[in-house]
């Protein structure tokens, strides 16, 4: 199974400034997903890429992937104090079950 | 909107005690998950499941079981709840193959005292 790392562990920036965060894996994956964390609730889906893919935009996020480096990034523009959460990458093979690293703590402030 | 609903936001219970978690989702989703999540340690895959009465072994299943008797039920068992067993519960399920991304249920967190 496919477990992503991702970096920084924390990140602390002012609203309205871009916030990005990382994510390596190990081995070649079929897709690689992003989740977000609000303090103490569930993680919520926020988008899927395919390895086929190497840019995707949803809204005020954008994720790139570098299956050559194994790596891919969030960024999410224009920060608001709501995106104060912890991200989650999972990068997939293609089996059912995904493997979730510490994730990436952002706080955005006022 | 889809949900996976899971029975209790907190629980405490007393160390021994058997302890049932339940995970309901509306989907009809094939694929069931519990993870738990404990500070510094990210999220770790006890059990899961992907179909009716069957389970797999996930990383860290000793002194868990689970119960899938309807696709949309799927339940986590701590045999004999110890304090080690403090944490939060996490619920998931998918559609299909892991193309498709993962609904979350809100979380039990679990208190053993």
């Amino acid at each position: 199974s496919q477990q992503g790392e991702e970096d920084p562990q924390a990140l602390s920036i002012q609203e309205g400034e871009n916030a990005t965060m990382n994510c390596s894996y190990k081995t070649s994956i079929n897709n690689l997903q992003w989740y977000r964390q609000n303090s103490g609730r569930g993680l919520v889906h926020l988008i899927l890429i395919r390895s086929n893919e190497r840019e995707k935009h949803s809204g005020r996020l954008r994720v790139t992937l570098d299956t050559s480096k194994k790596s891919s990034s969030l960024l999410i523009t224009a920060s608001r104090a709501a995106d104060t959460a912890s991200y989650f990458c999972a990068p997939s093979g293609g089996y059912n079950k995904l493997i979730f690293g510490a994730g990436t703590r952002l706080a955005v402030h006022p | 909107d889809v949900k996976v609903t899971q029975s209790s936001r907190y629980l405490v219970k007393r160390t021994g005690e058997k302890v049932f978690l339940e995970c309901v989702q509306d989907m009809d989703h094939e694929n069931m998950f519990w993870y738990r999540q404990d500070p510094g340690l990210g999220l770790r895959l006890i059990y899961f499941s992907y179909d009716v009465k069957m389970k797999e072994k996930g990383d860290i299943p000793e002194g868990y079981s689970v119960s899938r008797e309807k696709k949309e039920r799927f339940s986590l068992i701590l045999e004999s709840a110890s304090t080690n067993q403090t944490s939060m519960y996490l619920c998931a399920s998918s559609l299909g193959r892991s193309s498709y991304g993962y609904t979350f249920g809100s979380g039990t967190r679990l208190t053993v005292v």
